[in-house]
């Protein structure tokens, strides 16, 4: 069975620019959650995709925004990058929304 | 939002137990209690979850005092495996929605 994948592993841009962080959910998990690990800091929640739909939003600004294909696989979508976006990005996969959260090794981003 | 107080940080020798602590004064009855453990340079990793009785698994045990106020996650013998933050979260939401606060960093010493 093969875990949470996540891709590129690390992603360098400078400010102003655009991003595309993609997922890969574990097999038969039909629900992505999306986290920002700043460093020292605990994940905090971005949103929640759950067939195809957002399920749920976390405290953070409409440029950050995602997709959920039919194969249950997600993107995060992050315009006009600001430097307080450098961070350790980090995607969830869950049986269901509410169940237990499988985490990928996260994208390791650097705003410049 | 529930939120929860844990040490900055703890020491433990190898192959001896570790209980950490975790307090929740403002639970509320439907609120489910999970430990994550993040190791270095990885995604948070599942350790263990429970609602009112105690719980065991092949990583650790959960004991949830009467009153769900507080909890104790115990790892029965560290290892040098087990140095990790180790964050204990409420789910307060029927999605799911993890809210991770700063953890414990969990040192082990051989």
């Amino acid at each position: 069975e093969t875990g949470v994948t996540q891709s590129p592993t690390h992603l360098i841009k400078t400010r102003g620019q655009q991003v595309t962080l993609r997922c890969s959910s574990q097999s038969g998990h039909n629900t992505v959650s999306w986290y920002q690990q700043a460093l020292g800091q605990g994940p905090q929640f971005i949103f929640q995709y759950y067939r195809e739909e957002e399920n749920g939003r976390g405290n953070f600004p409409p440029r950050f925004s995602g997709l959920q294909f039919p194969n249950y696989s997600s993107e995060l979508n992050v315009n006009a990058l600001e430097l307080d976006d450098s961070a350790l990005y980090l995607c969830a996969s869950s049986l269901k929304t509410a169940d237990t959260q499988y985490f990928g090794p996260g994208t390791r981003l650097t705003v410049l | 939002d529930a939120k929860t107080t844990q040490p900055n940080s703890m020491e433990s020798n190898e192959e001896e137990p570790v209980h950490l602590p975790c307090n929740h004064s403002t639970i509320s009855g439907t609120d489910y209690i999970h430990w994550y453990r993040q190791l270095p340079s990885q995604g948070p990793e599942y350790v263990i979850h429970g609602l009112t009785s105690n719980v065991n698994n092949r990583m650790a045990s959960l004991a949830i005092a009467e009153d769900r106020k507080s909890s104790t996650l115990i790892l029965h013998r560290a290892t040098l495996r087990d140095a990790a933050v180790y964050y204990c979260i409420l789910s307060t939401d029927s999605w799911g929605k993890l809210q991770f606060g700063a953890g414990t960093q969990v040192v082990v010493t051989p």
